[in-house]
């Protein structure tokens, strides 16, 4: 049974590029969430999809923008990027109505804003 | 609004001893609880969770926390350090409406000297 899988490990890019971060879920979950996890900080709620919607938004700038596929697999895109969104990127999955809040969640992407 | 605070950044024990790392919520509503650990370089693993059953909850590793309404507190203990144990803890809390947003803590680094 896979787990949570992320794409790619880690990411270089430079101020005002654009990134896109992948996420498969774990096998049978539906829901997909992303957090962002600044170096010694814990994880912050960036948003969750559902059914191909977006659900929850943290606080978060529409810099920050999601899609969940049929598979319920889910893409993180980054736009303009600031060196501020240097972070390890967390993609979590769940099944709605029946996980009771808990998330299983992947290795995360590392990506470096140079 | 919902929130949590771990209290101590840094914990460090000898091998043997027991651990306790503290963590205290804020929840307007009834809340589920949950303690992950990050090892470095890697994602989250959940090591045990309260969703409103029993009051002390058992999780992996020998690991568990005691859920104290009373105290707004889900302490994290485990009778006798190992090694192993030493990485990042995060405490998170979520909202029973099973929304599946997590709202985490800063986190406490475990140090165990040998």
């Amino acid at each position: 049974d896979a787990g949570v899988t992320q794409s790619p490990t880690h990411l270089i890019k430079t101020r005002g590029q654009q990134v896109t971060l992948r996420c498969s879920p774990k096998s049978g979950h539906d829901t997909v969430s992303w957090y962002q996890q600044a170096l010694g900080q814990g994880p912050q709620f960036i948003f969750q999809y559902y059914e191909e919607e977006e659900r929850q938004r943290g606080n978060f700038p529409d810099r920050f923008s999601g899609h969940q596929f049929p598979n319920y697999s889910s893409e993180l895109n980054v736009n303009a990027l600031l060196l501020g969104d240097s972070a390890l990127y967390l993609c979590a999955s769940s099944l709605k109505g029946v996980s009771l809040g808990e998330q299983f969640f992947g290795p995360g992407t590392r990506l470096t804003v140079l | 609004a919902q929130s949590v605070t771990q209290l101590g950044s840094h914990v460090s024990v000898s091998e043997g001893a027991l651990v306790l790392l503290r963590c205290n919520y804020s929840s307007s509503v009834p809340p589920y609880l949950f303690w992950y650990v990050q090892y470095p370089n890697q994602g989250l693993q959940l090591l045990l969770k309260y969703t409103s059953a029993a009051t002390l909850v058992k999780g992996i590793n020998g690991f568990e926390a005691e859920f104290k309404k009373s105290e707004t507190s889900f302490h994290l203990t485990k009778p006798s350090a190992h090694m192993s144990d030493a990485a990042e803890y995060f405490c998170a809390v979520s909202d029973q409406s099973n929304t599946g947003k997590l709202i985490f803590g800063q986190g406490t680094t475990l140090q165990v000297k040998p």
